[in-house]
């Protein structure tokens, strides 16, 4: 596609359920990571993937979060039972390949708010 | 104390001014971003530099590796510039991940 697509863009969701949240990367970008911005706060790293294999899962904050990308295309980020605390913007962006001479292209981004 | 730190963190301006915001970092790096994020919060990259500077139209993203610091100016700053600047590196040992500055809020005013 033009960009890089989220879906949902908002998604209000009950403590202790589980989400599912979808990025489709720009057409041929290999690189694809997750971001989360909570509110009033930075940017941070949760995951990363070139191809279908994630090298850096380290921003991941605990076991229940966990994010697959399947067809070197699309990826889904999960979370389970979530919790007040992941009330965030869920970014995600793309790049041709990771590594540091490649641009990034982000996405709108999902708003989720754990009531 | 943050690997990117980004000064000043609130910024108004009039219309027309010369803008300039400032990134410092600690960690070796392998390239910079400058990125632009609106009150809707999209995220659009401005700049990725890893030497020297680049201009896309009003603005200008210098970097100097051995001081380790970056700026972002704008020229001739109008309303529309209003937006959270964010200036983020790859750290040399990550390969990829971006680790960001906590952004400059910039304000322009009529």
């Amino acid at each position: 596609g033009a960009g890089v697509s989220q879906s949902p863009s908002n998604k209000v969701t009950e403590k202790g359920k589980d989400v599912e949240l979808r990025c489709d990367p720009i057409s041929g970008h290999t690189a694809l990571y997750w971001y989360r911005q909570r509110l009033g706060q930075g940017l941070e790293f949760l995951i990363y993937f070139q191809g279908n294999s994630a090298p850096d899962k380290s921003g991941l904050p605990s076991d229940r979060f966990s994010a697959e990308r399947t067809g070197e295309s699309v990826s889904t980020l999960t979370i389970q039972r979530t919790q007040q605390e992941d009330s965030a913007v869920y970014l995600c962006a793309s790049s041709h390949r990771a590594g540091r001479t490649y641009g990034y292209t982000f996405g709108s981004g999902t708003r989720l708010t754990v009531v | 104390k943050n690997e990117v730190e980004q000064s000043p963190q609130n910024l108004t301006a009039q219309e027309g001014e010369f803008i300039t915001i400032n990134c410092s970092y600690s960690v070796g790096i392998s390239a910079l971003h400058w990125l632009q994020q609106h009150p809707g919060g999209g995220i659009v990259s401005l700049f990725m530099l890893s030497s020297g500077k680049k201009k896309h139209g009003r603005l200008i993203a210098t970097i100097n590796i051995q001081e380790k610091h970056s700026s972002l100016h704008i020229t001739a700053s109008h309303p529309r510039d209003s937006a959270v600047y964010i200036c983020a590196v790859i750290d040399t040992g990550t390969a990829s991940k971006l680790t960001f500055g906590t952004g400059t809020r910039l304000q322009v005013t009529l």
